[in-house]
């Protein structure tokens, strides 16, 4: 069964520094989608970034990167420049291309210090 | 982007009355519907997956029978919470797969309360 791991309930960081929140899947498929989404107070969920297996390149958005193993079979997510509103719940994603199932891992809250 | 609109945002219900949570996709078709359930400060927990007129697939633990799910059509899919107990309560999300993109769109969630 695929299971994803994120061994930090809490995270904190002092705005304007850099971040990496971890995440480990388990999978014996080859071909799949990695996600990281983050949910606000408002409990919306909002994308942050998306990995694809098959890509060795790490994805990148704005203050946003990954760092993904796949041998290791590790997706951490850095934040640079860390701003107040990064402040949430962030949440690492496996995804089975046919099944289209998202699973998610128990979540790392990120308090963002002013 | 693509849009989910779910509704309601919240409700209150009595015990043993039934509740209907509706998501929509606004602009695009949504094949594949996925309806989650999560605590306060938890993640959140894949229910079933249901795919435009077929039925629905539940995961293991969660009751059919309590947890209605219909997707009648390429744009809708709705929960229906019967016979509703306190244990219920809970938010429930639903998320919409967008085969052309491989992307999935959230709605906003709906806050269930069983007094």
């Amino acid at each position: 069964a695929q299971t994803v791991t994120q061994s930090q309930p809490e995270m904190s960081v002092q705005e304007a520094e850099t971040v990496t929140l971890s995440c480990t899947y388990d999978t014996s498929e080859s071909d799949y989608y990695l996600f990281w989404y983050k949910q606000p107070p408002s409990r919306q969920m909002i994308l942050v970034i998306r990995q694809e297996a098959y890509k060795q390149q790490n994805a990148t958005e704005n203050r946003f990167s990954v760092n993904f193993q796949k041998a290791a079979k590790s997706f951490s997510l850095k934040i640079s420049d860390s701003q107040l509103g990064d402040a949430a719940m962030y949440f690492c994603a496996y995804s089975l291309p046919v099944t289209g199932k998202l699973i998610f891992g128990q979540g790392t809250t990120l308090q963002v210090k002013p | 982007g693509a849009v989910v609109s779910q509704h309601p945002s919240w409700v209150i219900c009595k015990s043993g009355t039934s509740v209907k949570i509706e998501c929509r996709s606004l602009d695009f078709q949504a094949t594949t519907m996925f309806w989650y359930r999560q605590f306060p400060k938890q993640s959140l927990m894949l229910m079933a997956t249901s795919n435009e007129g077929s039925k629905a697939t539940y995961e293991q633990g969660v009751e059919k029978d309590k947890f209605l799910i219909n997707h009648a059509s390429l744009t809708l899919s709705t929960l229906t919470v019967t016979s509703a107990h306190p244990e219920d309560s809970s938010f429930y999300i639903c998320s919409a797969r967008d085969s052309s993109s491989y992307g999935y769109t959230f709605g906003s969630g709906t806050r269930l309360t069983v007094v």
